[in-house]
């Protein structure tokens, strides 16, 4: 079965230093999702792109972070000037049209900040 | 706004007992709702969902949840527990743009 993959695992950076994480997506899904899951808590959503456009984006995405889809394959979170706080795993999801499919999501990315 | 509430953060269960875990949600509209298993380290693997049609719905691993319009439940249940079933359960609404989460139960099960 297709799979969302995500790298790196595991991620450590200096605060204050720009970290990207990378996920490919499954290869026909148009719809691309990033959560976030701070240790002992929920799952949060991030944002949902699609069209080469962020359509929604929560609260917690601010103007320190950004996506992008750079090329056919990968869909990228960048965090820039990373804070202790964003210590957390990052889940990448896909979907094919967004209809309320069931999001596939990736084994997520260990961000720790230092 | 939609949201999940998991009432149990931590439940444990002997090996064979059977299983049933809570969730209760609220949406706007007609829900679509999901539980998802995370094993320790792992991500999130989805067990079953729910968009219309019949009420109770089978999903992968044995697991099966009931949806009750009437108590906005969508509770998650299996007869028989084994001890691969131990890891944390999320339930969850949405899917269009988004999906919202419960908190998770943890569940331990004991020999």
């Amino acid at each position: 079965e297709p799979e969302v993959t995500q790298t790196p695992s595991h991620q450590v950076t200096q605060m204050g230093q720009e970290v990207i994480l990378r996920c490919v997506p499954i290869s026909n899904h148009l719809y691309f999702y990033w959560y976030r899951q701070i240790l002992g808590q929920k799952v949060e959503f991030l944002v949902s792109f699609y069209n080469n456009e962020i359509s929604e984006k929560s609260e917690i995405f601010d103007d320190q972070f950004s996506v992008e889809r750079p090329d056919g394959s990968n869909f990228t979170l960048k965090i820039r000037s990373t804070k202790l706080e964003d210590s957390a795993m990052y889940f990448c999801a896909s979907t094919y049209d967004g209809s309320n499919q069931p999001q596939h999501f990736g084994d997520g990315t260990r961000l720790s900040i230092l | 706004a939609q949201s999940v509430t998991q009432p149990d953060i931590h439940i444990t269960v002997s090996e064979g007992a059977s299983l049933e875990l809570r969730c209760n949600y609220s949406y706007g509209a007609t829900p679509y709702l999901f539980w998802y298993v995370q094993s320790p380290g792992q991500g999130l693997q989805l067990l079953l969902k729910y968009f219309s049609g019949d009420t109770l719905v089978q999903g992968i691993k044995g697991f099966e949840a009931e949806f009750k319009r009437s108590q906005s439940s969508f509770n998650l249940r299996k007869p028989s527990v084994h001890w691969s079933d131990a890891a944390e359960y999320f339930c969850a609404v949405g899917g269009y743009q988004k999906v919202t989460f419960g908190i998770g139960t943890k569940l331990q099960v004991i020999p």
